[in-house]
Order: structure tokens, then C-alpha cells, then sequence
């Protein structure tokens, strides 16, 4: 089965730290999708990045930037320079093939989506 | 604009009362989901659905069901709730399917007493 983990439940730093918000997936796919959701305390989600498994490559954007690596299944988030608007719980999900199709070497539509559990990110002024 | 809308956004019920929470986008998405948030847990995929009369079930269907007889609409159908049913519930859309960015309602609190 398909699984996400955030294994830190919660982050305190002060404003202008850096920080990275880690994310550890796993999946048989070959061929999946991985997310970043931002919760700000009024409860919306946004939507932050996605990124497919085919594209390693890592992104910045701003004060965000990504970390994908395939070879330890993770996709960290580094916020540069955090603010106190930053302040979120943050998720990472991971989008899966439907049951039966996870090995198909084409690529498939996604069905499920699997959320981590969250980091509770606090930026202190 | 386009958005996901949910309603209501709040509800407080009793245990085997049946409920109905509406999700309506109005983006011509073909894709579909219902989550459940709990704390620790993050979200969990309740149903999710193709399309018109394409529906499955997600991670945690047990006491819900779904339908799409719309494309816009996906309500989601509590036919006896219980108290471990109490959440936040949110309505998603996307494009296409689950590989695409979802575009969330702002979300429902239930609480089943």
C-alpha cells in the first residue's frame, strides 16, 4: 500500500531561520506524483507544488524550494528565510495508480491520493 | 470565480440522524474526492470519483457513501452517523484525476454527539 510520512509532527523557529519540512513516501508505482498542501491557521488548503517521478530536478520558488530523491524516496521542503506568514501545517501527499495497475510501465491515470499526517510549522517572530 | 463549495460549513448532529454535506465545483473537473481531517492523521481519502456515475472508494469509506449523478456536484451521505465520524471534512476537484492539483472546498466541521 502506498504511504506517506512526515515524521516531524511539529517545527518552532524564529523568524529568518531556514527550515526543511521532510517527506518520505512509498510506493510500488513506477510512475507516481508527489504534492505539498500549505493549512494556514484559517483552515484553507493550498495548493504549493507537484512534481512527477520521471523529473528529479530540483525547484525553487522564491523562498520555497524542493528536494526530490528517488533514491532515498523523499521530497523535502525548505523554506528559506521563514516568516511568520509561513506559519501552516504543511502536507505532503503522493498520488497512486488505481489497485491493479500499479506496475504498468505506461503511464496511468491516478485515482488515489495519499496525504501524510502533517507538520505543524511555527514561526515565532 | 472558480471554486469548491461546501455545505454546510458547520453541523452539529446526534448519533443516527442521516446527513448530507454538498460539494459543488463549478471548474468542469472531472475528478472528485471527499477527505476526512483528524489531528495526527492528516487527510484521508474518504470516496473519490472519475466521473459521472464513476465512483470508488478511498481509504476510510466504511459509514459514508457517495454519489455523481452531476458532474458538479458529489455529495457525500452520512446514512447513520456516529461519534467517530466527528471531523473536517473537505470536498476536492481536479482536471483530470489524483496526478493533478486538487482544488480544495473550504471545508465542513462535523461533530456527531
Amino acid at each position: 500500500a502506498q504511504k506517506v510520512t512526515q515524521a516531524q509532527t511539529e517545527i518552532s523557529v524564529v523568524e529568518k531561520e531556514d527550515v526543511t519540512l521532510d517527506c518520505v513516501y512509498e510506493t510500488r508505482d513506477t510512475t507516481y506524483y508527489l504534492f505539498w498542501y500549505k493549512q494556514p491557521p484559517s483552515g484553507e488548503l493550498v495548493f504549493l507544488i507537484r512534481r512527477n517521478s520521471f523529473d528529479e530536478q530540483n525547484e525553487i520558488s522564491g523562498r520555497y524550494s524542493w528536494n526530490f530523491q528517488k533514491s532515498t524516496s523523499s521530497f523535502n521542503f525548505t523554506i528559506t528565510a521563514s516568516q511568520v506568514v509561513d506559519s501552516a501545517v504543511y502536507f505532503c501527499a503522493l498520488s497512486e495508480a488505481p489497485p491493479g495497475e500499479e506496475e504498468l510501465p505506461q503511464e496511468t491515470s491516478g485515482s488515489r491520493l495519499t496525504f501524510g499526517e502533517g507538520t505543524q510549522l511555527t514561526v515565532n517572530p | 470565480e472558480a471554486q469548491v463549495t461546501q455545505n454546510p460549513r458547520y453541523l452539529i448532529t446526534v448519533t443516527g440522524k442521516k446527513l448530507t454535506v454538498t460539494c459543488s465545483q463549478n471548474m468542469n473537473h472531472e475528478y472528485m474526492s471527499w477527505y476526512r481531517q483528524d489531528p495526527g492523521l492528516g487527510l484521508r481519502q474518504i470516496y473519490y470519483s472519475m466521473n459521472v456515475e464513476v465512483t470508488d472508494k478511498g481509504d476510510v469509506p466504511e459509514g459514508y457513501k457517495v454519489s455523481r449523478k452531476e458532474k458538479r456536484n458529489f455529495p457525500l451521505i452520512l446514512e447513520s452517523p456516529s461519534p467517530n465520524q466527528t471531523s473536517l471534512y473537505f470536498c476536492a476537484s481536479s482536471v483530470h484525476d489524483s496526478r493533478y492539483e486538487q482544488y480544495f472546498g473550504p471545508g465542513t466541521r462535523l461533530t456527531v454527539t
